[in-house]
């Protein structure tokens, strides 16, 4: 059975740098039959994908976040990380991992982790 | 980019009953649309993707249909573990957006 863990600090300040980790057990990053995705849930607001990677590195990100994001890979580990920069308010949200089996559509997600800006 | 509106935003509805979302796209996204369940501290659940084909281990009472730009989700029989957020999400083109949820509740 897949399952996905995210971690990181749950609290950062106005215009300083939202860290996240997501952990894979029961599958590997490396497949080829896979892309990984960030997807987050702002409080009050609706599911907003991020973006996300493939096993070589390639990686697509929402237009609306692609400036101040970017999604990296472990395969060592067998995870895949998060960066979104100069974070404000508006970015405290739920943050998810999921497994993406086909072209946008999520079959595993982790259980999620609250990133909180604030001063 | 392409909208998805969902209605109603939310229900109430008894145990038993039959219960219908709709999901409507700003333009035709032919079946590419997923449909989920979220339950309050959990993690998403895929039930249904490709507008009508139920996920692995989705129980049968939950079924999809639509094509282009209108789609409906339906619960034959709602059971307690029915009650939850459903979200509708298209997966025709980036940023894959998704609806913005239907709330159904214990009537």
């Amino acid at each position: 059975q897949v399952q996905l863990q995210e971690s990181g600090p749950g609290l950062v300040k106005p215009s300083e740098t939202l860290s996240l980790t997501c952990s894979v057990s029961g599958g590997s990053v490396s497949s080829v039959s896979y892309y990984w995705s960030w997807i987050r849930k702002p409080p009050g607001k609706g599911l907003e994908w991020i973006g996300h990677i493939f096993y070589t590195g390639t990686t697509n990100y929402n237009p609306s976040l692609k400036s101040r994001v970017t999604i990296s890979l472990d395969t060592s580990k067998n995870q895949f990380s998060l960066n979104l920069t100069s974070v404000t308010a508006a970015d405290t949200a739920l943050y998810y991992c999921a497994r993406e089996f086909r072209r946008g559509t999520f079959d595993y997600w982790g259980q999620g982790t609250l990133g909180t800006v604030s001063s | 980019d392409i909208q998805m509106t969902q209605s109603p935003s939310s229900l109430s509805a008894s145990v038993g009953d039959r219960v219908t979302i709709t999901c409507r796209a700003s333009q035709s996204i032919s079946i590419y649309l997923n449909w989920y369940q979220h339950k309050p501290g959990k993690a998403p659940k895929l039930l249904i993707y490709g507008a009508s084909t139920l996920q692995s281990g989705v129980p049968s009472r939950f079924s999809g249909s639509g094509s282009g730009t209108d789609f409906t989700l339906a619960i034959s029989s709602l059971q307690p573990e029915d009650f939850a957020t459903y979200y509708c999400q298209q997966s025709y083109s980036t940023p894959w957006p998704f609806g913005q949820g239907t709330k159904v509740e214990i009537k």
